[in-house]
């Protein structure tokens, strides 16, 4: 059974870096053309893509926070983790990590973890 | 980045009905195109992918077509579960991209 989990902060202060880890369990990163993706939606609003790492190392992200975003891979964990430096508010969202497939669809996904940014 | 429009943003209906939603991305992507279904509180879940293929445990009144910029998402009878939200994402390049939501809510 594929499944995946998000931990992390609740809550984050203006400026702060974000560390968020996805924990993936029945499969693995190491077959081909499988990754995890971060994706967020602020509160009422739309799915943002956020980033993405496959097992060959390929790397990938949202245009506008590449700046801010690393992601990476602990294998030995089985984890994923996004950071996101220089924390606003308006990053206040709930994060979902994603396993993505085939033809880049996110088959499977996280419950999400609501990160609120407030002093 | 390739921009998804999805129409109609919302759209009333009731049970047994045939809904249609759909997206246009801003290029040519072939069929790297997926639907979501979202409800409340919840993660997105996968329905349709490449366009046209139904994912595995998804009913049957569920239907995706399109190619290049145009698709669509159908669902032949509205049935109480699928009061929810719907969103579609391009595949074809990164940064991948969603459109900005279709909430089908009761009449």
């Amino acid at each position: 059974q594929v499944t995946l989990k998000e931990s992390g902060p609740v809550l984050v202060k203006p400026t702060e870096t974000l560390t968020l880890t996805c924990t993936i369990s029945g499969f693995s990163l190491s077959k081909a053309r499988v990754g995890v993706s971060w994706i967020r939606q602020p509160p009422g609003k739309a799915l943002e893509w956020l980033a993405h790492i496959f097992s060959s190392d390929e790397k990938s992200y949202r245009t506008s926070l590449k700046s801010r975003l690393t992601i990476s891979e602990d294998t030995s964990k089985r984890q994923v983790v996004l950071t996101m430096t220089n924390m606003d508010p308006v990053d206040t969202a709930t994060y979902y990590c994603a396993r993505i497939v085939g033809r880049d669809q996110f088959d499977s996904w996280g419950q999400g973890t609501l990160v609120t940014v407030s002093s | 980045d390739i921009q998804m429009t999805q129409s109609p943003s919302s759209l009333s209906a009731s049970v047994g009905d045939r809904v249609t939603i759909t997206c246009r991305a801003s290029q040519n992507i072939g069929t790297y195109l997926n639907w979501y279904q979202q409800k409340p509180g919840k993660a997105p879940k996968l329905l349709i992918y490449f366009a046209s293929s139904l994912q595995s445990g998804v009913p049957s009144w569920f239907s995706g077509s399109g190619s290049g910029t145009d698709f669509t998402l159908t669902i032949s009878s509205l049935q109480p579960e699928d009061f929810a939200t719907y969103y579609c994402q391009q595949g074809y390049t990164t940064p991948y991209t969603f459109g900005q939501g279709t909430k089908v809510e009761f009449k």
